[in-house]
């Protein structure tokens, strides 16, 4: 069973709205997460994080949000723009536990149109 | 500019073979892993070093083996190609005391095994 979940595979915005891609997660030991961006044919590249302790990441255009209770956490992207177009990856970790795994979730396919 | 840099872009092949995917980083990180990436499940971590000369198992390192002779090297082997190790490989590493967090990916092997 995953234990990082994506469960939209795809989405479409129209270019200047607010993305919002959700993520959800079943271990509660989790601690850290991570969002990651990959264009087609080149390797993710680190987008965003968020603590546990933290409930909001902010980084520009991008913002984490974390809702610990419901195991829940999101990105807004705003305003999208066509180059937001990729597929994004959700990610979390244990930091005080396990170091050796970063647990990925399937990968939403953002399209922005202009 | 950091770099993580894998060997091929695209291999094709034959069942039975032994295969060898190279990766190669340039920013003397301790962590390495390689993950495959297949649609709808995400990247799932085949294996990963935290020192030369270590390895760990991460959670599907059936029918993979790999080698780190070298810091910036780090080497998955497929001992007998099968079809369904075809997949997009992809290559990361990330300094220590930061295992679970930022990683750096390759650009990705598209491995297709007839």
């Amino acid at each position: 069973d995953q234990q990082v979940k994506q469960n939209s595979p795809s989405l479409s915005v129209q270019e200047g709205r607010i993305s919002i891609l959700n993520c959800d997660y079943t271990n509660s030991m989790f601690d850290y997460f991570l969002w990651y961006k990959k264009y087609p044919a080149e390797g993710p590249t680190f987008l965003i994080s968020i603590s546990s302790i933290k409930d909001k990441n902010e980084d520009g255009r991008f913002t984490v949000f974390l809702n610990k209770s419901a195991k829940h956490l999101s990105l807004h992207i705003v305003p999208s723009q066509p180059g937001d177009s990729a597929v994004y990856f959700c990610a979390a970790s244990a930091l005080k536990t396990s170091y050796d795994k970063v647990i990925f979730g399937p990968g939403t396919s953002l399209s922005v149109i202009p | 500019d950091v770099k993580v840099t894998q060997s091929s872009r695209y291999l094709v092949k034959r069942t039975g073979e032994k295969v060898f995917l190279e990766c190669v980083q340039d920013m003397d990180h301790e962590n390495m892993f390689w993950y495959r990436q297949d649609p709808g499940l995400g990247l799932r971590l085949i294996y990963f070093s935290y020192d030369v000369k270590m390895k760990e198992k991460g959670d599907i390192p059936e029918g993979y083996s790999v080698s780190r002779e070298k810091k910036e090297r780090f080497s998955l082997i497929l001992e007998s190609a099968s079809t369904n190790q075809t997949s997009m490989y992809l290559c990361a590493s990330s300094g220590a005391g930061v295992m679970n967090t930022e990683a750096f990916f390759g650009q990705g092997t598209r491995l297709t095994v007839v």
